[in-house]
This record gives structure tokens, sequence and C-alpha cells, in this order.
């Protein structure tokens, strides 16, 4: 149990555009799931703190108006690159917490061109 | 801030030889340990994980590791490394207790590459 899936798995967007990742918690319920970016061969950086029916909590100097985040519902949690650039190419991960325990998803790669 | 450190970045072993990967946090009070792996082009997959009680953890494929609430460490280690255990290894920990919020600390990560 306890499975967390990423839509999409690779995205490739123009300069400008906005892309939505989708995370779900397959066979339960999360109040609370995470954000992470993943820079190649190096260590995962939390991004924001998805928290159903609440505004998200963003770490400090990530835009929170460039990364939107959605926790609509218990099994939902989605991410909006808004006018994405290069230079937000990056492998995004989300997780959800199951009691004490977070659980990831297989991430999604975005390579903005 | 909390912090978590990994002292090897990079650990190059031949097969059958012993495994032992630092990990140090920086805390004073209750935490909970975990130990993440990721394989190329995979997803993180949990190794294993300490709350409390014994603090010798055994996770899978043959992985353990001990905490020693003294040293503030969480070493991983196994006896006999293969190829299949190319990786990147990431420890994290999570504030215990009433802090708990649920959030990783996560360190820098160590690349395993394992010589066939």
């Amino acid at each position: 149990g306890a499975v967390v899936s990423q839509h999409p798995s690779r995205v490739i967007c123009k300069s400008g555009t906005s892309v939505k990742i989708e995370c779900r918690s397959l066979d339960f319920q999360a109040t609370t799931m995470f954000w992470y970016r993943q820079f190649p061969k190096q260590s995962l950086m939390l991004m924001a703190t998805s928290n159903e029916g609440s505004k998200a909590t963003y770490e400090q100097g990530v835009e929170k108006d460039k990364f939107l985040i959605n926790h609509a519902s218990l099994t939902l949690s989605t991410l909006t690159v808004t006018s994405a650039h290069p230079e937000d190419s990056s492998f995004y991960i989300c997780s959800a917490l199951r009691v004490h325990e977070q659980y990831f998803g297989p991430g999604t790669r975005l390579t903005v061109t | 801030a909390q912090s978590v450190s990994q002292h090897n970045h990079h650990v190059i072993l031949s097969e059958a030889a012993s495994l032992e990967l630092g990990c140090n946090y920086s805390y004073g009070g209750t935490v909970n340990l975990f130990w993440y792996v990721q394989y190329p082009g995979q997803h993180l997959q949990l190794l294993l994980k300490y709350f409390s009680g014994d603090p010798l953890v055994k996770g899978i494929k043959g992985f353990e590791a001990e905490f020693i609430k003294s040293k503030f460490s969480f070493n991983l280690r196994k006896p006999s490394v293969q190829w299949s255990d190319t990786a990147e290894y990431f420890c994290a920990v999570t504030l215990g207790g009433s802090s708990n919020t649920g959030k990783l600390i996560f360190g820098q990560g160590t690349t395993l590459q394992v010589k066939p």
C-alpha cells in the first residue's frame, strides 16, 4: 500500500507557458503533501508543503506566484509552474504524508525550451 | 536550523565489499530517521527508518542502520554490496514528538558506485 503517482512523468513546454503537474495518493488519503525539486546529482529541495483545504506553505526563496499549489482533495495536489522559463527545467517530486512517513511519487521531468 | 550531513559524497566499492555511509544530524530533540535510495532513473524508495526502540534497524535488501543518540548519527551499513546497489542514497530526518510536521530534512546524498 501507500502508492503515490505523478502525472505527467515527462513534459516539454515552451518558455512562457504554464505546466500543471498532478500528484495523487492512490490508496490512502493525505491531508499533507510535499513538493520537491531535484537538480541532477543533488539532493531534494523542499519547495512547499501542501495542505488539503488551505493555502500551501512555501519554503524561503520559492516564489509562490510562480509555483502555484492546490490541494483540493485528500488524494490530489497539483503544482502549476506559471510562465515557465528554461531555468525552471528540473525534476519535480511530490510526496504524501501518511502517519509519520512520506511516500514519494516517481517524479516529473520538466524541460522548458 | 536543523540540518543533515552525509560525509561521503561519492563512494566506489567492489562487489562483496562492506559499506558504511555516514549521516549526522543537528537537533537536540527527538527525531525520526530515514534512509532512502534512488536507483538510476527511478523514484525515491525507503530503505529503512527509525522512530524508537531498538537503535539497530534492519531494512530491505540487507541494509541496516544504527542510531547513536550521543553522536547524533544514523549510519547506513551493508556487509556485502552488489552491483545492483549502485544508486544515490539519502539520509533524512523529521522532528519527532509534538514538533513533527512530517517535513523531511534531507542530507546532500551519497552516490554509491559498485564495480562488478
